[in-house]
């Protein structure tokens, strides 16, 4: 069965500091992998997606995340860091494409000024 | 930009009441999915629904599930005899296929049962 760790519960990192959030994955072939972001009381925002071709994928807002099948790891990285990032980040596997998705359990970020 | 709406936002109920939550996803999309969140819990799936069937579900959603879209722009989700653990975030999510659009995703209805 599919499943997504990511290691950190919580991150907290200056504004303007550099971000890297944590995920691994399991999966059997080559997984469909997204992160996705929520801020309070919002729903699921997709950052980025990966599905095949470049390991290296841009999203939106500045993101971007490396896709390494030798680590099974899919970190989700960001240079600079504003304070509207604080938000709930979850890194997501799928079978095929969108269907029946996995999350993890998310990465809370916390920016201080 | 459209969104995916779902309504109410916070819904609580009894033991054992039947809920209805409902969402309008995206008018073009043709995908339609439920998730859920327990508090402190992942997001797990539910459903998805295709061409007015389910395509896929996962061991959660049992006989006390239900989904439909009853009139073409509505996709409800029906829980019959809810119980406590049934109290989470249910999020509805729509796309326009399988593969390669994005999931929109609602704000979510909070469901408390007492």
């Amino acid at each position: 069965a599919q499943s997504v760790t990511q290691p950190d519960i919580h991150i907290t990192v200056s504004e303007g500091a550099s971000l890297e959030l944590r995920c691994n994955y399991s999966y059997g072939a080559t997984p469909y992998l997204f992160w996705y972001v929520q801020s309070p009381g919002q729903g699921l925002q997709l950052l980025l997606k990966y599905f095949s071709g470049d390991t290296l994928v841009q999203g939106i807002k500045g993101f971007e995340a490396e896709f390494k099948r030798s680590q099974s790891s899919f970190n989700l990285r960001k240079p600079s860091v504003h304070w509207s990032d604080a938000a709930e980040y979850f890194c997501a596997v799928g079978n095929f494409g969108n269907e029946k998705l996995t999350f993890g359990t998310g990465t809370r970020l916390t920016i201080i000024p | 930009e459209p969104e995916v709406t779902q309504t109410p936002s916070h819904q609580v109920t009894q033991m054992g009441q039947e809920v209805i939550l409902r969402c309008v996803p995206i008018s073009n999309h043709l995908y339609f999915y439920w998730y859920r969140q327990i508090l402190g819990q992942k997001v797990e799936f539910l459903v998805s629904f295709y061409n007015n069937e389910i395509s896929e579900k996962s061991e959660i959603f049992d006989d006390q599930f239900s989904v439909e879209r009853p009139d073409g722009s509505n996709f409800t989700l029906k829980i019959r005899s809810t119980k406590l653990e049934d109290s989470a975030m249910y999020f509805c999510a729509s796309s326009t296929d399988r593969v390669n659009s994005p999931l929109h995703f609602g704000n979510g209805t909070r469901l408390t049962v007492t």
